[in-house]
């Protein structure tokens, strides 16, 4: 597509459920990244992929966050046991190389978990 | 992990007037990088820096990397009303294993009375 797109834009959730967000990068990217932003912070970095290499996960808050890439395209972030300080804009973005300047990011997703 | 301290947290400005803004870490980046975000959008690339004592303009947007290169500034001439939004300062180290990932400031929200 055109630009990077997060799927749902919104969702809320109760505590202790399981969600997956869904990212869908533009396409011919190879590289695609997930922040996180909570309300009146800066991007948190999460998981970082580049082609075929092993994901730097070094942002990941806890094992209840886990992400994959299948086929070098769409990713999803899973968050397990979600917990209230999960709520956050989960932003997704992608760029043509892993060289970090040409980002593009999706819309994000809202999650509430109540 | 590392830090970058943006400041000032929020602005309140009248159309017409001028913008700055700044961004300082406690670690060395090589390049610096300018975001904006409009509410409900991802964040958009307004200017890039690559080199220490870079100078470089987009419009009425001048950024610099600083000489030391742990700090850079955003300066916005002649503000007007869509200039409205969330500016975030990003940092990218050289090399690695995450040469994509950027670390990013906390943000500042600029608000502009007509």
């Amino acid at each position: 597509g055109a630009g990077v797109s997060q799927s749902p834009s919104n969702k809320v959730t109760e505590k202790g459920k399981d969600v997956e967000l869904r990212c869908d990068p533009i396409s011919g990217h190879t590289a695609l990244y997930w922040y996180r932003q909570s309300l009146g912070q800066g991007l948190e970095f999460l998981i970082y992929f580049q082609g075929n290499s092993a994901p730097d996960k070094s942002g990941l808050p806890s094992d209840r966050f886990s992400a994959e890439r299948t086929g070098g395209s769409v990713s999803t972030l899973t968050i397990q046991r979600t917990q209230q300080e999960d709520s956050a804009v989960y932003l997704c973005a992608s760029s043509l190389s892993g060289q970090g300047i040409g980002y593009t990011f999706g819309s994000g997703t809202r999650l509430t978990v109540v | 992990g590392q830090q970058l301290n943006q400041s000032p947290q929020s602005m309140f400005i009248q159309e017409g007037e001028d913008v700055s803004m700044n961004c300082t870490s406690s670690s060395i980046f090589n390049t610096w990088l300018w975001y904006k975000q409009d509410p409900g959008e991802g964040p958009v690339l307004l200017i890039a820096l690559y080199k220490a004592g870079e100078l470089t303009s987009n419009g009425r947007l001048t950024a610099q990397f600083g000489i030391t290169r742990k700090d850079s500034f955003l300066n916005i001439s002649a503000s007007i009303p869509s200039d409205v939004g969330i500016y975030f300062c990003a940092g990218r180290n050289a090399g690695g294993t995450s040469y994509g990932k950027l670390t990013f400031g906390q943000g500042t929200i600029l608000t502009v009375h007509p």
